[in-house]
Order: C-alpha cells, then sequence, then structure tokens
C-alpha cells in the first residue's frame, strides 16, 4: 500500500543528543515537509523539501536539519541546540509544491513522539 | 498577521447526536480550505478540500461550508459515532506568499460519549 511511514513511533533523548527521525513514502511524491505539533498549537512548519538533495527552513527551523538525498527518504535530525524538542513530529508529502493555490492532498505520516528525558 | 481560530477548543456529545464545529480565519486572498480528522497520537487524515469559490463540500457523514465573504467555515457531523472522537483541524492555503504557506488552526477536540 502506498504511504508514509515514520520511524520510530517514539522516541526519547537525554540532554545533549541528537536523534534522527525517519520519513519514508512511496507515493512518488516531489515534496516532502516536517511540521511540529505541541498541545494547542497548529502544526508549524520545519523544513521542507520541493525535490532531492535540496530543501528549505521554514518557521521553526533552529536546532534542526535534514537531508533529501533520495526521492522517498526525508529523515530529520534534532539536535542538541533545540531547547525544548519535546513534541510530536509530523511528516508530509504532495505531489506538488504548496503554492500557487495548489489543491491536491497533503498526506502525513503516522508521527514519531520525541520525549527529552 | 494570517490567522485560523478554531472554536470550540474541546466538545462533547452523545453518540447519534449532530455537531458543528467552527473555524475563522483572516487569511486573505486564500486559495482553499481543508479540514483534517486526527486521531489521538496519529497523523491527520484529509476530510475535504474547498477552493475559494466553493460553498459545500461533503464526505460521508461529514459536511464542510465555506462563506468567503464573512472568512468563516463549519465542518459538521450528522449522527456521530464513538469513532468520531478525535481533534479536527482547519487548514488554510494563501492564494501567494511563496512555498508551503499553509496556516493551520489548533484543532477543535471532538470527544463522543455511549
Amino acid at each position: 500500500d502506498g504511504g508514509i511511514t515514520q520511524s520510530p513511533k517514539y522516541l526519547f533523548r537525554k540532554e545533549g543528543q541528537n536523534v534522527t527521525l525517519s520519513c519514508e513514502q512511496n507515493l512518488n511524491h516531489d515534496a516532502m515537509y516536517w511540521y511540529r505539533q505541541d498541545p494547542g498549537q497548529g502544526l508549524r512548519l520545519i523544513y521542507y523539501s520541493q525535490i532531492v538533495n535540496d530543501f528549505q527552513k521554514g518557521d521553526i527551523a533552529e536546532g534542526y536539519s535534514v537531508s533529501r538525498e533520495k526521492k522517498e527518504s526525508f529523515p530529520l535530525t534534532v539536535t542538541s541546540a533545540q531547547k525544548n524538542p519535546t513534541a510530536f513530529y509530523l511528516c508530509a508529502s504532495s505531489s506538488k509544491r504548496l503554492a500557487g493555490g495548489y489543491t491536491g492532498e497533503l498526506f502525513f505520516g503516522e508521527g514519531s513522539r520525541l520525549t527529552v528525558l | 498577521k494570517n490567522q485560523v481560530e478554531q472554536s470550540p477548543q474541546s466538545l462533547i456529545i452523545l453518540e447519534g447526536k449532530n455537531c458543528t464545529l467552527q473555524c475563522n480565519y483572516t487569511v486573505s486572498p486564500f486559495s482553499n480550505l481543508r479540514w483534517y480528522k486526527q486521531d489521538t497520537g496519529r497523523g491527520p487524515v484529509s476530510l475535504t478540500i474547498m477552493t475559494f469559490s466553493e460553498n459545500t463540500k461533503s464526505n460521508g457523514r461529514y459536511t464542510a461550508t465555506l462563506d468567503a465573504d464573512t472568512k468563516q467555515s463549519s465542518l459538521h457531523i450528522t449522527a456521530s459515532q464513538l469513532s468520531d472522537s478525535a481533534s479536527y483541524i482547519c487548514v488554510v492555503s494563501p492564494l501567494s506568499g511563496g512555498y508551503n504557506k499553509l496556516i493551520f488552526g489548533a484543532g477543535t477536540r471532538l470527544a463522543v460519549h455511549p
């Protein structure tokens, strides 16, 4: 079945550690996104990529890094520089970029919950 | 500043009853408005997508309406089921502004009780 797979589902991090969240899609989508979800707030964009080997910062990129070496994969690294990393992280993809009135679907993965110990 | 406000924050209804969730936005001009359902601990799933020229869109027991003049949208759930217990998120896409400027509301948490 086509979809987006995020792993791990739950992750615990100690202070000062970097952790990497995996996101893989088999929808043949060009565009991929990482969002952060905190209680009582709307989703906030961390990074996005419109094409392989290219990515752009979103609204809250500080303390995060990404790579896009393959069309199917868009891993997110939460670095020790991220001051408050405990959150629910969502990966998403779309067939085209979300601009200029794009009305196609934005598909989400099941999310990864990161907790700092 | 572009904003999307949802109300109520949370809602409890009895199984079989109808309910309506509200979304007010200040995004202008906008391209489309989306409603998502998010089960606890899961990713959001699309319910409806409406362009600025559409007034209503249905998906089974879910009906979304849009009034572009008043910048309001509502999601009506008919004959609620226990499985409708979830958060419902309103998302507005500006017509311009560059790459990926979706604006997400904070959601309405719905609990359907037997």
